[in-house]
């Protein structure tokens, strides 16, 4: 199987840059999927193949994909990106997700 | 607009079944792969299940493979999850998800929908 580790936690201040990691054996060979879950609610696609952010989501939101670790960076963070941050790839024919991040705005 | 809607979630006893559906509207159903994803009370995303567009190539999670089913009905814009043999760590909520085919992002979700194995 394929293990995708990310940080429990991460902080940031208001108004500052958020990075979440998401570790793998060569995961940058693969293609990396972010998505943000608010609470109670359903996932939300962030972050397509590494870098690609699909209409809607704002330019804060980029990623970078390298290695043995993709990184969702988020610019200048708001309240409102308080969430849980999922990575995932497809390997072997399985969507693999990480245990999810979650990020607080202070 | 792209809708996708869970239905049949509920309170089930150890050992039994429940079949799940996703019912999508604002997107051409029969071009788009689909997905089973769940989420235990409190714990992260668990992919479970995958159909092509033509259901010709299915692939499932190790832990729901040989109790689970999933399948489609292009004509009637619907994907389901036969569940059998149910156990109390397939609590969770269940969401389908839409992807346009294999490796390729989970782009639409539907708002999920509670199952509960519990004697």
């Amino acid at each position: 199987s394929y293990d995708l580790t990310q940080p429990l936690s991460v902080s940031v201040a208001l108004g500052q840059t958020a990075k979440i990691s998401c570790g793998g054996k060569n995961i940058g060979g693969e293609n990396v999927h972010w998505y943000q879950q608010k609470p109670g609610q359903a996932p939300v696609l962030v972050i397509y193949r590494d870098a690609y952010r699909p209409s809607g989501i704002p330019e804060r939101f980029s990623g970078s994909n390298s290695g043995n670790m993709a990184t969702l960076t988020i610019s200048s963070a708001q309240a409102g990106d308080e969430a849980d941050y999922y990575c995932q790839v497809w390997h072997s024919s399985s969507a693999v997700f990480g245990g999810g991040t979650r990020l607080t705005v202070l | 607009e792209v809708q996708l809607v869970e239905s049949g979630g509920g309170f089930v006893q150890p050992g039994g079944s429940l079949r799940l559906s996703c019912a999508v509207s604002g997107f051409i159903f029969s071009d788009y792969s689909m997905s089973w994803v769940r989420q235990a009370p409190g714990k992260g995303l668990e992919w479970i299940a995958y159909i092509i567009t033509s259901s010709g190539t299915i692939y499932y999670a190790d832990s729901v493979k040989g109790r689970f089913i999933i399948s489609r009905d292009n004509s009637g814009d619907s994907l389901y999850l036969q569940m059998n043999g149910l156990r109390g760590d397939d609590t969770a909520v269940y969401y389908c998800a839409r992807m346009e085919n294999l490796h390729d992002p989970l782009d639409y979700w539907g708002p999920g929908t509670l199952v509960t194995v519990s004697p």
